[in-house]
């Protein structure tokens, strides 16, 4: 059974560089073909993509928070981190990291996804 | 503004039938794979649908998945009150390099 839960500071001020951790079982990051992935949620709104990061660290950003984002994974703690940089209001939102496969060239799906994590950014 | 476009609600009595649609371009749904999330009330999504038109193990075949062209339509039959929830579509942008989500579809069961 794969699992994923999401951990980091519910509060961030303005400017701050936001560390999320997304700790899972379950699978191996040293995989072939294994991906993780960080998607958003603003309260009452869209799902957006962030970040991906495969078995072979092979990462994609979101084109328009490239600048703001970093994914990394830790293979032997079964972790995959993403920060974001220069955080600001309407970056408040609920984080999700879910797993996936690289099926195609690309990205098909996320399957299953973590709990969230609500991260508010105010003053 | 979401690069997939879905109708913001859709509503239909219980045992009834209802069709919820995803409109992209070439450079997504009409070139990639696209895949359905449920989002219940206060929860993380769910898949629902992958590669278009396959159910993961677990989801019940009232839930279905086509795609024509640049659409794609998600289709539930025999309504229940427990499938009011919103509903994502997702896909790769090979123009963006970017997965993209539509704006998701709020579907109330009457």
């Amino acid at each position: 059974q794969i699992t994923l839960k999401e951990s980091g500071p519910t509060l961030v001020k303005p400017t701050q560089t936001l560390t999320l951790t997304c700790t899972f079982s379950g699978f191996s990051l040293s995989t072939s073909g294994v991906g993780v992935g960080w998607i958003r949620q603003p309260p009452g709104k869209a799902l957006e993509w962030l970040a991906l990061i495969y078995w072979n660290d092979d990462k994609r950003y979101s084109p328009s928070l490239k600048s703001r984002l970093t994914i990394t994974k830790d293979t032997s703690k079964n972790q995959v981190v993403l920060t974001m940089t220069n955080m600001d209001p309407v970056d408040t939102a609920t984080y999700y990291c879910a797993h996936t496969l690289l099926i195609t060239s690309s990205w098909d799906w996320f399957d299953p996804w973590g709990q969230g994590t609500l991260v508010t950014v105010s003053s | 503004q979401s690069v997939l476009t879905q109708p913001p609600s859709v509503s239909a009595a219980p045992g009834q039938k209802v069709t919820i649609s995803c409109s992209g371009s070439s450079s997504n749904i009409g070139n990639n794979y696209v895949s359905w999330y449920q989002q219940l009330p206060g929860t993380a999504p769910k898949l629902l649908i992958y590669d278009n038109n396959k159910r993961p193990s677990g989801i019940p075949d009232r839930f279905s998945g086509s795609k024509s062209g640049t659409s794609a339509t998600l289709g539930i039959t025999g309504l229940q009150t427990g499938d009011e929830a919103d509903y994502y579509c997702g896909t790769w942008d090979s123009s963006l390099s970017a997965a993209v989500f539509g704006g998701g579809t709020q579907l109330t069961v009457l």
